[in-house]
């Protein structure tokens, strides 16, 4: 079975920008892995704000954007808020399943 | 607008089942690509399967193969994911997802919409 890995947890400062990424253990992650960052906080319902790779739903923050780069898939905050403080999980796709990474825990500090 | 209301927390003893049922409301599940994730406490998102109603598809991640189970009602425009064999450690939230929307044979994967959740406690 493919791993997806995330970076364990990232900081960055109020205003800062910061990119977080996903790699597969099968070779680089391309549109066919249809990737997904999803946003989850304690006690909330996980909260999707890419699809597609790079494809913003109507409540994704404008500072938040989602690219293909290295052969990963990233997600960029751009002007970060302390509300942006929480877990961001990759989801990819393998054919007729999907596999989550670990997920980063973001700190604004 | 769409909304995904599930069923209530369960609490079940080890070896046993468990149903969790994800209503639709807003939307034909028939044209629904539904997804189940959980989250056991203090670990991460973690996909199970999925169904997509119209084409009659179902798929599980290789971690529940055998022991969920994942339906559709068109009746009452649920679905429902069967657990069984529970251990202490499928004590979870469980999602259920809008993964996608199918429309003249052809589905688009959004995760737009989300269910609240539903606890199942694995206790002796």
């Amino acid at each position: 079975q493919a791993v997806v890995t995330q970076e364990p947890s990232l900081t960055v400062s109020p205003g800062g920008t910061v990119t977080l990424t996903c790699g597969s253990s099968t070779g680089e992650v391309t549109s066919v892995h249809n990737p997904f960052w999803l946003q989850k906080k304690p006690g909330q319902v996980p909260r999707t704000l890419i699809y597609g790779a790079n494809k913003k739903h109507s409540w994704t923050p404008a500072r938040f954007s989602g690219s293909l780069l290295g052969g990963r898939s990233a997600l960029t905050l751009s002007g970060a808020q302390f509300e942006d403080e929480a877990d961001y999980y990759c989801l990819l796709s393998y054919g007729d399943a999907r596999l989550f990474g670990r997920g980063t825990k973001l700190t604004v500090l | 607008q769409v909304q995904l209301e599930q069923s209530g927390a369960e609490v079940k003893k080890p070896g046993s089942s468990v149903t969790v049922s994800c209503r639709a409301s807003g939307g034909n599940i028939n044209n629904f690509v539904i997804n189940w994730v959980r989250q056991a406490p203090g670990q991460g998102l973690e996909w199970m399967g999925g169904i997509i109603p119209t084409f009659g598809r179902i798929d599980y991640a290789e971690d529940f193969y055998g022991r969920v189970a994942i339906t559709a009602d068109e009746s009452t425009n649920t679905v429902h994911m069967d657990l069984r064999g529970l251990r202490s450690d499928d004590t979870a939230v469980y999602y259920c997802a809008r993964a996608g929307f199918c429309s003249g044979g052809v589905c688009q994967d959004f995760f737009d919409f989300w269910g609240q959740g539903t606890m199942v406690t694995v206790s002796s």
